[in-house]
């Protein structure tokens, strides 16, 4: 139990588009939901916190129109990096927390590569 | 502020062999504790936490983690370890009753047969 996914696992797109990276709890509800952002060789940095049907919080530093996170369900958050360019390139990763728990489950990532 | 340091950035060890990978944080008050075990291709997987209580905790796949509050340290622990718990390993701290988690910079684990 406790598996969460992420759709795509990788990604390249051209500088100035779009993408969508998806995030699902898929056996439990998760009314909280994490993205995170991994350079090579460092630390995961939270970028923002989702709540199912409300506004997302972002951290300091993180550009709230660049990063659109949407968490329409209690399975589902979505990360759109818009206006994509090479210095987006990063390993996203969103985590979910079990509606009741105190344990974040973490999706496997997304490597997103802007050319 | 809250930060986490590991200080190892690679450790090779030989598969048999006792592991002990380095955890110190930064916090005002005890914090919650974790440890996090990435693999390849895998989402982090929950090794231990701590919140509170006991300062010896024990996890999952035989690691273990010894809270020490005087040195501000959380390092985790295996005995022997197996080729299969080659991976990276990230010791994080989270404040009670936030959601957040501050992730230390990981440790990379190799073991040679």
């Amino acid at each position: 139990g406790a598996v969460v996914s992420q759709h795509p696992s990788r990604v390249i797109c051209k500088s100035g588009t779009s993408v969508k990276i998806e995030c699902r709890s898929l056996d439990f509800q998760a009314t909280t939901m994490f993205w995170y952002r991994q350079f090579p060789k460092q630390s995961l940095m939270l970028m923002a916190t989702s709540n199912e049907g409300s506004k997302a919080t972002y951290e300091q530093g993180v550009e709230k129109d660049k990063f659109l996170i949407n968490h329409a369900s209690l399975t589902l958050s979505t990360l759109t990096v818009t206006s994509a360019h090479p210095e987006d390139s990063s390993f996203y990763i969103c985590s979910a927390r079990d509606v009741g728990f105190d344990e974040q489950y973490f999706g496997p990532g997304t490597r997103l590569t802007v050319t | 502020a809250q930060s986490v340091t590991q200080p190892d950035i690679h450790i090779t060890v030989s598969e048999g062999a006792s592991l002990e990978l380095r955890c110190n944080y930064s916090y005002g008050a005890t914090p919650y504790l974790f440890w996090y075990v990435q693999s390849p291709g895998q989402g982090l997987q929950l090794l231990l936490k701590y919140f509170s209580g006991d300062t010896l905790v024990q996890g999952i796949k035989g690691f273990e983690a010894e809270f020490k509050r005087s040195q501000s340290s959380f390092n985790l622990r295996k005995p022997s370890v197996h080729w299969s718990d080659a991976a990276e390993y990230f010791c994080a701290v989270g404040a009670p009753n936030t959601d957040k988690l501050i992730f230390g910079t990981g440790t990379r684990l190799q073991v040679f047969p």
